[in-house]
């Protein structure tokens, strides 16, 4: 069964302090990776998508890395308007032409000034 | 580009009652539209794909009777959850796919439904 797990549930980041976000899946056949960002009381917001093993994808403080197994999203000297649920999701092969997205829980970021 | 909008942003009706929400894409035909419900502090549950022109596929679990979904063009989809309950009561987002990059959903703001 395709499954996604992202750790941690929740993190406290004072401004400034960097780390990162871990999304493991299993899927039978990736079509795509996807990371979300989601701000209470709205719909997710596009960040990236990574396709193959290896590939890496940036936007302002935030970097993208997949391998076979586990995504990262790292935040470099986070603001607190990084504050937010950030949401993974993966896409299988083989499911026709669907495009079905399967979500983790995701992790609720919270960035102190 | 890709902006996708939902109306209403919020509702609120009677047990027993009909409401429709509508999805729409503002800038680009849409090639499939999405429908997601989110309980509070959960992640996001597809509920049904839908396709222009043609009947959507549901998921395991939903009812087809109770969530009517329509999807007249390629900008427009709508939700209708029918003789609505207490248990009802959720998130409702709706997503699409852009033609230039189909495997990308980008997703309106949501629509918060609270029966009564």
């Amino acid at each position: 069964e395709d499954q996604v797990t992202q750790s941690p549930e929740a993190l406290r980041l004072q401004e400034g302090e960097s780390s990162s976000l871990n999304c493991s899946y299993t899927v039978s056949g990736l079509r795509g990776l996807f990371w979300y960002r989601q701000d209470p009381g709205k719909g997710p917001e596009f960040l990236f998508t990574l396709y193959s093993a290896g590939e890496e994808k940036e936007k302002e403080r935030l970097k993208a890395t997949l391998t076979k197994k586990e995504s990262f999203l790292h935040i470099t000297a986070p603001k607190p308007e990084d504050s937010a649920t950030y949401l993974c999701a993966v896409q299988a092969r083989g499911g026709g032409a669907t495009n079905k997205l399967i979500f983790g829980t995701g992790t609720l970021l919270a960035v102190q000034p | 580009g890709a902006v996708v909008s939902q109306h209403p942003s919020w509702v609120i009706c009677k047990s027993g009652t009909s409401v429709k929400i509508e999805c729409r894409s503002l800038d680009f035909q849409a090639t499939t539209m999405f429908w997601y419900r989110q309980f509070p502090k959960q992640s996001l549950m597809l509920m049904a794909t839908s396709n222009e022109g043609s009947k959507a596929t549901y998921e395991q679990g939903v009812e087809k009777d109770k969530f009517l979904i329509n999807h007249a063009s390629l900008t427009l989809s709508t939700l209708t959850v029918t003789s609505a309950h207490p248990e009802d009561s959720s998130f409702y987002i709706c997503s699409a796919t852009h033609p230039g990059a189909p495997y990308e959903q980008y997703f309106g703001p949501g629509t918060r439904l609270t029966v009564t």
